[in-house]
């Protein structure tokens, strides 16, 4: 079974800096999909970016990038100029591959709140 | 593209009775997805389907819960016998193909047992 881990609870930042999320993940599987997915105080779940674990390029989307390290099977979220508006909960989750998977398992969330 | 749509929003049942929820899912997207959100449990995965066919549902509990994909454009989740702990944040997701596409959510379904 697969596992993710979100060990901050919560980062408040300034806006416009750069914040860093932790995601930890364990799986026993070789090739996996990892995710990340922020949920707006509306509720609101939206899809931010994919890493495919059988890429060493870390996957970018906008200002959001991703650091990962396979060998610790971490996959860290970035987020540059951080605004107001990327206050919100961000979940990392993964999937495994193959025609008949998919299914998330998700790690509990890290709030993000950015203060003007 | 409306996006996924669940209906009702919210609901409440009480203790013992029947709840069903609807997921219509984005046009042309043959995996749906139905998970639930508590504070406790986080987002929980129940049931996958794929072309309508059910994949896996290795999260749905094994008592009162049942899913359907009657047609491709809309999925149900019924929940026998409601209990205070199904109250939930029920959300259907659905992706071009499971796995590798993302996902889409729809808002949520708050159920909620009184």
């Amino acid at each position: 079974a697969q596992k993710v881990t979100q060990t901050q609870t919560s980062i408040s930042v300034m806006e416009k800096t750069t914040v860093t999320m932790d995601c930890v993940y364990e799986t026993r599987d070789s090739s996996y999909f990892l995710f990340w997915y922020k949920q707006t105080a509306s509720g609101e779940i939206v899809f931010l970016i994919r890493q495919d674990s059988y890429k060493k390029e870390n996957a970018t989307e906008g200002h959001y990038s991703l650091n990962f390290q396979k060998p610790k099977s971490s996959i860290g979220l970035i987020i540059t100029a951080t605004q107001i508006e990327d206050s919100a909960v961000y979940f990392c989750a993964m999937s495994r591959t193959g025609a008949n998977t998919g299914k998330l398992t998700f790690g509990h969330g890290t709030i993000l709140r950015v203060h003007p | 593209n409306a996006g996924v749509i669940q209906t009702p929003r919210h609901k409440v049942t009480g203790k013992g009775q029947e709840a069903t929820l609807w997921c219509e899912p984005i046009s042309g997207h043959s995996a749906v997805f139905w998970y639930r959100q508590t504070i406790v449990q986080g987002l929980e995965f129940l049931t996958y389907f794929r072309n309508q066919a059910p994949i896996d549902d290795s999260g749905m509990p094994k008592e009162r819960f049942s899913a359907q994909m009657p047609n491709q454009s809309h999925s149900t989740l019924k929940i026998q016998s409601t209990q205070p702990q199904d109250s939930a944040v029920y959300l259907c997701a659905s992706s071009l193909v499971g796995g590798y596409y993302e996902q889409y959510f729809g808002p949520g379904t708050r159920l909620t047992v009184l």
